[in-house]
């Protein structure tokens, strides 16, 4: 298995800009997580989905940042319009199943830089 | 969910066994423990988990106290590519399915 997708890898824009980030979770997996890493924050969990369904959006930002799910293969997250402060790492996950007991995958992040 | 406490920095030799504490005392009987580790510029990886009983995989050994309020991350022989971030996360099984990555224990590796 090829493991977690994301693309970009790296992405630079200048404040104002849209940015959109990819990703694409292990076969079979029903449950995909958005994270963010900074220095300042460490890593924080932006939103999850269960079978391709928002289940909790509590750490999105604000309504600059939003996230869709349109098929199991496939995930998004967009930063409209997008600030310096949100220059981060961005990492998606994927797990077999929602639940304590199950392990996530992390794919290897899209550094964003916004100038 | 409850909380972990977990050594800034350690250190080890390659090839000697690494013993990696976490303190979770406000554990609740339905919290799983689970370790997690970020090398340099890669996003984080699973290593282990487990909920009562010690656990042993190819990567790592985990030991669970019998009290649950502590657990240890053992790695049997350090090598270099051990080097990395540890972080020892406890996910509630009534609550949401997100992990709270803490600070961890950053592990140096000695050749």
């Amino acid at each position: 298995d090829a493991g977690v997708i994301q693309s970009p890898r790296h992405e630079v824009t200048e404040m104002g800009q849209e940015v959109t980030l990819r990703c694409k979770p292990i076969s079979g997996h029903n449950s995909l997580f958005w994270y963010r890493q900074t220095m300042m924050r460490g890593l924080e969990l932006l939103i999850y989905f269960n079978n391709n369904v928002p289940i909790d959006d509590s750490g999105m930002p604000e309504d600059r940042f939003s996230a869709k799910m349109p098929n199991a293969s496939f995930s998004t997250l967009k930063i409209q319009p997008s600030e310096p402060r949100d220059s981060a790492v961005y990492f998606c996950a994927s797990s077999l199943k929602a639940g304590p007991s199950y392990e996530q995958y992390f794919g290897p992040g899209t550094r964003l830089t916004v100038t | 969910d409850a909380k972990t406490t977990q050594p800034n920095s350690m250190e080890s030799n390659e090839e000697e066994p690494v013993h990696l504490p976490c303190n979770h005392s406000t554990i609740s009987g339905t919290d799983y423990i689970h370790w997690y580790r970020q090398l340099p510029s890669q996003g984080p990886e699973y290593v282990i988990h487990g909920l009562t009983s010690n656990v042993n995989n190819r990567m790592a050994s985990l030991a669970i106290a019998e009290d649950r309020k502590s657990s240890t991350l053992i790695l049997h022989r350090a090598t270099l590519r051990d080097a990395a971030v540890y972080y020892c996360i406890l996910r509630d099984g009534t609550g949401a399915n997100n992990l709270f990555f803490g600070t961890g224990t950053r592990l140096t590796v000695i050749p």
